[in-house]
């Protein structure tokens, strides 16, 4: 099962400009992860947000969370060639004892030279 | 320390044979987890482990589908009789304890099946 689900599907930007993707979710959670994959590859986690904190910072990255709405931004600044990957949310859930990580379907992000 | 490891990288086999992956997490790492990714796709729980205890294992996965942590280390899993639809990228990842860290993933094995 998949919880969160991401906005856009697909983005392409001219590098140097800034990329934003959305994250929207079901249920109450404990914290909300945003991960990064470059083809064919393994995920790399990217910052972790917990669900009493608003906004978080991590060299060009932001990450919103606004629990209210059950949805989650990643705004990366400044992109650049090498941040063409697909960008994947992921909640913890607040459900019992139930914490296990689900993943959204993800943002494919092209950066154009 | 390197990382989560799997094995192997890449398997091709034949519809209806059996084949099983190794995964080794980082040591230390209490949580395994076990996900299925196919082209385009996010991925997909399967099931996870605290040390050797199997906690969950995904209502989407048929009998077909097992995972052992025998001793709270390294973890395999099984897939039998396998099926076209098989064929996806399986991840493992580990963390410290809980899903309240974050999670390392090793490189994946994409399983072809024929």
């Amino acid at each position: 099962s998949q919880q969160g689900e991401e906005d856009p599907q697909a983005l392409s930007i001219q590098e140097g400009e800034n990329a934003t993707m959305n994250c929207s979710y079901k249920t109450s959670i404990n914290n909300l992860q945003w991960y990064r994959q470059n083809s064919g590859r393994g995920l790399v986690h990217l910052i972790l947000i917990r669900s009493n904190e608003r906004e978080k910072h991590s060299g060009r990255l932001r990450v919103t969370l606004d629990t209210s709405k059950k949805s989650s931004s990643l705004l990366i600044t400044a992109s650049r060639a090498a941040d063409t990957a697909s960008y994947f949310c992921a909640t913890v859930p607040i459900m019992n004892r139930d914490d296990k990580i689900i993943f959204g379907k993800g943002t494919r992000l092209h950066i154009l030279p | 320390d390197t990382g989560v490891s799997q094995d192997p990288r890449h398997k091709i086999t034949k519809r209806g044979q059996n084949v099983t992956f190794r995964c080794d997490p980082i040591s230390e790492h209490n949580r395994l987890y076990w996900y299925r990714q196919t082209l385009g796709q996010g991925p997909e729980f399967l099931t996870y482990f605290q040390n050797e205890a199997q906690l969950e294992k995904s209502r989407l996965l048929s009998d077909r589908f097992s995972a052992e942590r025998p001793k709270g280390s390294f973890s395999t899993l099984e897939i039998q009789r396998t099926e076209q639809g098989d064929s996806a990228m399986y991840l493992c990842a580990s963390s410290p304890w809980t899903g309240n860290t974050e999670a390392f993933f090793g490189q994946g094995t994409r399983l072809t099946v024929v």
